[in-house]
């Protein structure tokens, strides 16, 4: 079990450019999550999916754009990148019960100059 | 009210000694408080959990110590050894739907030999 993995690992966008960050779990998890990590706040939550085919806004969604086509990937796009959204990504994934275990994958680190 | 305030930033403990790390939080519908370990260059990962109809959760050196009248939580490292130098997270998350966790800021532990 390869559990949750993030392409790519590291990349460097210009001002305005797009990009896609794939997430991808082998554990059969419904729920899917895409969180950036900055210094000094924390993990904040910016899209989840409860399922195939289903997005929800998290707590900070403005930038991004997201989608799940198939169980097993979770796709995190910035369709104009700006410099605010340097940071590093993760992903994870849970079953559908409450208050259960994330897993998280190892993180894009992402700068935009 | 979803916040989860978490001290200290960074915390430097002696090999052997006692690490401490202090979390609050005011949303009372929170009713699972777990406790995420991230290496440097890794995701987080589960470190443990507890709920609130208990006071206290250990797990080989880590304890959890929950007040919940004061809403407060703590992570205590008993014996903190080098190999426990990582970031941790205090979060917390509630019943009902998809699992929105709120994470704590982090910090950093360093355990000098």
């Amino acid at each position: 079990n390869a559990g949750v993995t993030q392409t790519p690992k590291f990349r460097v966008l210009k001002t305005g450019q797009s990009m896609t960050l794939l997430c991808a779990q082998d554990m059969n998890h419904e729920y899917m999550y895409w969180y950036r990590q900055d210094p000094g706040m924390g993990l904040r939550l910016i899209h989840y999916s409860v399922g195939e085919g289903t997005t929800a806004k998290g707590e900070v969604p403005d930038g991004y754009n997201v989608s799940r086509l198939k169980k097993q990937n979770f796709l995190l796009g910035l369709e104009s990148a700006a410099p605010s959204q340097t940071s590093v990504y993760f992903c994870a994934s849970s079953y559908p019960r409450e208050n259960g275990e994330q897993f998280f994958g190892p993180g894009t680190r992402l700068t935009v100059l | 009210q979803q916040q989860v305030k978490q001290s200290p930033q960074s915390l430097i403990v002696q090999k052997g000694g006692i690490s401490i790390i202090n979390c609050a939080y005011e949303n009372t519908a929170f009713d699972y408080f777990p406790w995420y370990q991230q290496f440097p260059g890794k995701g987080p990962a589960l470190l443990i959990a507890i709920r609130p109809d208990v006071s206290e959760k250990k797990e080989g050196r880590f304890t959890i110590s929950f007040n919940k009248s004061a809403k407060q939580f703590s992570l205590h490292i008993m014996d903190s050894q080098p190999g426990d130098s990582a970031t941790y997270f205090c979060a917390a998350s509630m019943a009902g739907g998809y699992q929105k966790v709120t994470f704590g800021t982090g910090t950093k532990l360093q355990v000098i030999p």
